[in-house]
């Protein structure tokens, strides 16, 4: 049972235009999400973050909004670059503090120059 | 210093090998944890250790011994693996429990 799903295994994108990645969960239970980057033969970088109480949280170039109702988060990328071509990873919890992340299956992002 | 340490950064052990993995932050992160994961699928939790005391083992076989000796410290003792248990393994650590993870580069593991 897949409790976050990234249905989309790949995005590529031009330079200076919007990234916008998805993700789904099923779990109402879920009350923290994070969005992580991957480089091959990286550990996963922490992007963003929100809180169930939000509905959208910005840093810099990345926006993360969630819509509870559709159990759906998407990842905003304004302007994509070049060096955020990577893995990126949906992460969700339940309840912030028990320390159980589930992640989803990854969407590979390729930001052609 | 906003770093997960691993060493080593790759491994290859027969199915009779005793081998650790070691994994070390000074960020005064009280969470610890153990992730696997394998090619093109997502890191799975393995276990979960809270203020030096496992607070989450995720059904992992015994062949995966945790250990945290200190608040810094994280090892994964291994014994007897199966070539199925190849894969990267990634320590993570938090401030507290269920916070914002940060992640190693991890030990890539292959058992022969």
């Amino acid at each position: 049972d897949q409790q976050v799903k990234q249905n989309s295994p790949s995005l590529s994108v031009q330079e200076g235009r919007i990234s916008i990645l998805n993700c789904d969960y099923t779990n109402s239970m879920f009350d923290y999400f994070l969005w992580y980057k991957k480089y091959p033969a990286e550990g996963p970088t922490f992007l963003i973050s929100i809180s169930s109480i939000k509905d959208k949280n910005e840093d810099g170039r990345f926006t993360v909004f969630l819509n509870k109702s559709a159990k759906h988060l998407s990842l905003h990328i304004v302007p994509s670059q070049p060096g955020d071509s990577a893995v990126y990873f949906c992460a969700a919890s339940v309840r912030r503090n028990t320390g159980k992340l589930i992640f989803g299956q990854g969407t590979t992002l390729q930001v052609k120059p | 210093d906003t770093e997960v340490t691993q060493t080593p950064k790759h491994l290859v052990m027969g199915m009779t090998n005793k081998k650790s993995l070691k994994c070390e932050q000074h960020m005064g992160h009280r969470a610890m944890y153990w992730y696997k994961q394998k090619a093109k699928k997502p890191p799975e939790l393995m276990f979960v250790y809270s203020y030096e005391k496992l607070s989450i083992n995720e059904s992992v076989p015994s062949r995966f011994s945790p250990e945290c000796p200190n608040s810094s410290l994280l090892n994964l003792h291994l014994h007897a693996l199966q070539p199925e248990d190849s894969a990267l393994y990634l320590c993570a650590s938090s401030l507290d429990r269920g916070g914002k993870l940060f992640f190693g580069s991890g030990t890539q593991l292959s058992v022969l």
